[in-house]
């Protein structure tokens, strides 16, 4: 069967780095997705890696290692807005999304 | 610009009646997709439809009905609602020419309860 696992909460300070990460089992891979969803809201794209190694975009950076199976997304100064939950996706090789059931990323001042 | 606008945001239902909940999307999205998110699971896919004229099944389509007439359009009909379809359901689209990116674009969400 085809697997994503996250951590189901995380708790952070407001300033700090927080690391979450993902690892999956799928028919096959076309790439990892990184959502933010805030509570009561849609999710929103953060982040698409497909080949291995570190993608940066502003204090958000995702990591994706194929051969281990496992991605990870990392905050940087943290702010009390991140509180979301992170969601994390993988295309398989039918180009369907199998979805993470998401990490809620609690921030304390 | 409105992207992707769901209706209703909310509503309590009988169980046996149906209901359709409606998206429209205004970018010209190819591809649209329909998602239920129940606490502690991931977004499961319910149906999808590639462009228009086609549909779908995805992982949990049972019970469920879609039908895409036009680009814009993507209602998901529940034909005898039952309290197990209580649930938040998200319409999605995205954008095919980019190259199977991946990127969704989402609807804010329809909560149903099923009663």
């Amino acid at each position: 069967g085809q697997n994503i696992d996250q951590p189901t909460e995380m708790t952070a300070t407001e300033g700090a780095i927080v690391q979450i990460n993902c690892t999956y089992q799928t028919s096959g891979f076309n790439g990892l997705f990184w959502y933010q969803q805030h509570a009561g809201e849609a999710p929103t794209f953060l982040s698409y890696n497909v080949l291995d190694g570190l993608e940066e975009k502003g204090r958000f950076s995702s990591f994706l290692s194929r051969s281990k199976g496992y991605s990870y997304l990392l905050l940087k100064e943290l702010q009390m807005k991140d509180s979301a939950s992170y969601l994390c996706a993988v295309m398989d090789s039918n180009y369907q999304l199998i979805w993470g059931a998401g990490t809620k990323l609690i921030i304390k001042p | 610009t409105a992207g992707i606008t769901q209706a209703p945001t909310s509503q309590i239902l009988a169980a046996g009646r149906s209901m359709t909940l409606r998206c429209t999307q205004d970018m010209r999205h190819n591809a649209m997709y329909w998602y239920r998110q129940d606490l502690g699971l991931g977004l499961r896919l319910i149906h999808y439809s590639n462009t228009a004229g086609t549909t779908g099944k995805g992982e949990v389509p049972d019970g469920y009905s879609v039908s895409r007439a036009n680009t814009d359009d993507f209602p998901l009909t529940l034909a005898s609602a039952v309290p197990s379809q209580t649930s938040v359901y998200f319409c999605a689209s995205s954008d095919s020419a980019s190259g199977n990116t991946g990127e969704l674009f989402f609807g804010e969400g329809s909560r149903l309860t099923v009663l």
